[in-house]
């Protein structure tokens, strides 16, 4: 079965850069959508289409992609960045979803 | 404003069946896909089943054979038969509308539903 891999967590300080890596041998064909999670609540939409961002999510939020490796950047981070970070896409025949496992974001 | 609000979670036998339902609000129900998105204690999350306008139905292997998905346009409201359920089915259960970004992605989650499968 098809897989994306995330690293299980990422650590930096405040105003840091963060970078989450997702990686798939379908990437390159399927768009990539990135979803953050806090502690209790339900997920939300951070990056759509690998680089766009949905209305109301703040600037320091991109994503990128070279190859079968997307990016999530998040620029300037705050202690509200805390939180689990998914990469979402499909298989290659587009028609199944698939989650990556999912990088807990520390603010330390 | 979209509102998704599930129900019908609840504790149920090895083997049993539960029925879950999202009602749908603040948006044309009809004219998007929906899905189902399962999250299990402390694990990450897990794409179940998506439906589409016009009722076309996909399932991750882990529930076909034993979950169904429909919805009811006139009453803006999404649906999970699941049957079958076995201990691994155990999880918080999203109910979620699609962004209609040309490839399925979820842009409206509920607050979800809990399901408890333990003898």
């Amino acid at each position: 079965s098809y897989e994306m891999t995330q690293p299980p967590s990422v650590t930096v300080s405040p105003g840091q850069t963060a970078r989450i890596t997702c990686s798939g041998e379908t990437l390159p064909k399927q768009f990539v959508y990135w979803y953050q999670q806090k502690s209790g609540q339900a997920p939300v939409l951070v990056i759509y289409k690998d680089t766009e961002r949905p209305s109301g999510i703040p600037e320091r939020f991109s994503g990128s992609s070279s190859g079968t490796t997307v990016t999530l950047t998040i620029s300037g981070v705050q202690a509200e960045d805390e939180a689990d970070y998914y990469c979402q896409s499909a298989d290659s025949s587009g028609l199944y979803v698939i989650f990556g496992g999912g990088t807990k974001l520390t603010v330390l | 404003q979209v509102y998704l609000v599930e129900s019908g979670g609840g504790l149920v036998k090895p083997g049993g069946s539960l029925r879950l339902s999202c009602a749908a609000s603040g948006f044309t129900f009809s004219d998007y896909y929906m899905g189902w998105i399962r999250q299990a204690p402390g694990k990450g999350l897990e794409w179940v089943s998506y439906i589409s306008s016009s009722h076309a139905t996909y399932y991750a292997d882990a529930v076909k054979g034993r979950f169904t998905i429909s919805r009811d346009n006139d009453m803006n409201s999404l649906y999970l038969q699941m049957n079958s359920l076995r201990p691994e089915d155990t999880a918080l259960y999203y109910c979620a509308k699609d962004a209609a970004y040309r490839s399925v992605a979820f842009d409206y989650w509920g607050r979800g539903a809990l399901v408890t499968v333990s003898s």
